[in-house]
């Protein structure tokens, strides 16, 4: 059992390219999110997924589009990457309906736009 | 929105002494509240949470309370050792519909000093 994976680890990446960050979770949780760590601000959430199918935007969504086609994988999109973008970030994943509200975090990305 | 400050930023202390991190949250809703210990490079991982219904949970070295009426909460480590050093996060959380908004703190850097 993996728990929750994320691809790549790192990454550099050049300013304007587009770039797909991938989650996986095989817990079957329901609920997934996406955070990015900056120094200073902790962990700030950009999208989230309820349930397959749904997703929602968080605190700073802007710049970045996600898709929840199953409950595994939820990918998280930046369409043109601008240096603000660099960061780390992190995928997790959670079910309350399990009675838990405990979230899981992956390894993380960390990302370089230059 | 929810609003949590943590403080100190960064903490000090010699092996064996304890250290406690305190955090305060604005939303009464908040009724879950995790803290996580993150280690250099790698993923935030959960140490210990509490729930709004109990004034205090205690595992091993670590314990946590909470006083809602004032709306705080800390984490007390106790007979600190070296492989406590790390950043913690404290977190204020509730469910939004089917997934767990959580706003986090900004972190504290602890060192323990052997």
């Amino acid at each position: 059992i993996a728990g929750i994976t994320q691809a790549p680890t790192s990454q550099i990446l050049a300013a304007g390219r587009r770039m797909t960050l991938r989650c996986t979770q095989d817990m079957r949780h329901n609920a997934m999110y996406w955070y990015r760590q900056d120094l200073g601000l902790g962990l700030r959430l950009i999208h989230y997924s309820n349930t397959a199918g749904t997703t929602g935007k968080g605190e700073v969504p802007d710049g970045y589009s996600v898709s929840r086609a199953n409950t595994d994988d939820f990918p998280l999109t930046l369409a043109s990457a601008v240096p603000s973008q660099t960061s780390v970030y992190f995928c997790a994943s959670s079910d309350p309906a399990l009675g838990t509200d405990t979230q899981y975090f992956g390894p993380g990305t960390r990302l370089t736009v230059l | 929105g929810e609003n949590v400050e943590q403080h100190p930023s960064t903490l000090s202390v010699q092996e064996g002494d304890s250290a406690v991190i305190k955090c305060t949250y604005s939303d009464s809703a908040s009724n879950y509240f995790p803290w996580y210990k993150q280690e250099l490079g790698k993923r935030p991982q959960l140490i210990i949470d509490i729930r709004s219904n109990v004034g205090e949970k205690k595992d091993q070295r670590i314990a946590v309370t909470l006083n809602k009426t004032a709306k705080h909460f800390s984490l007390h480590i106790t007979e600190t050792q070296p492989e406590d050093s790390a950043v913690y996060f404290c977190a204020a959380s509730m469910r939004s519909g089917g997934y767990q908004k959580v706003t986090f703190g900004i972190g504290t850097k602890l060192q323990v000093i052997p």
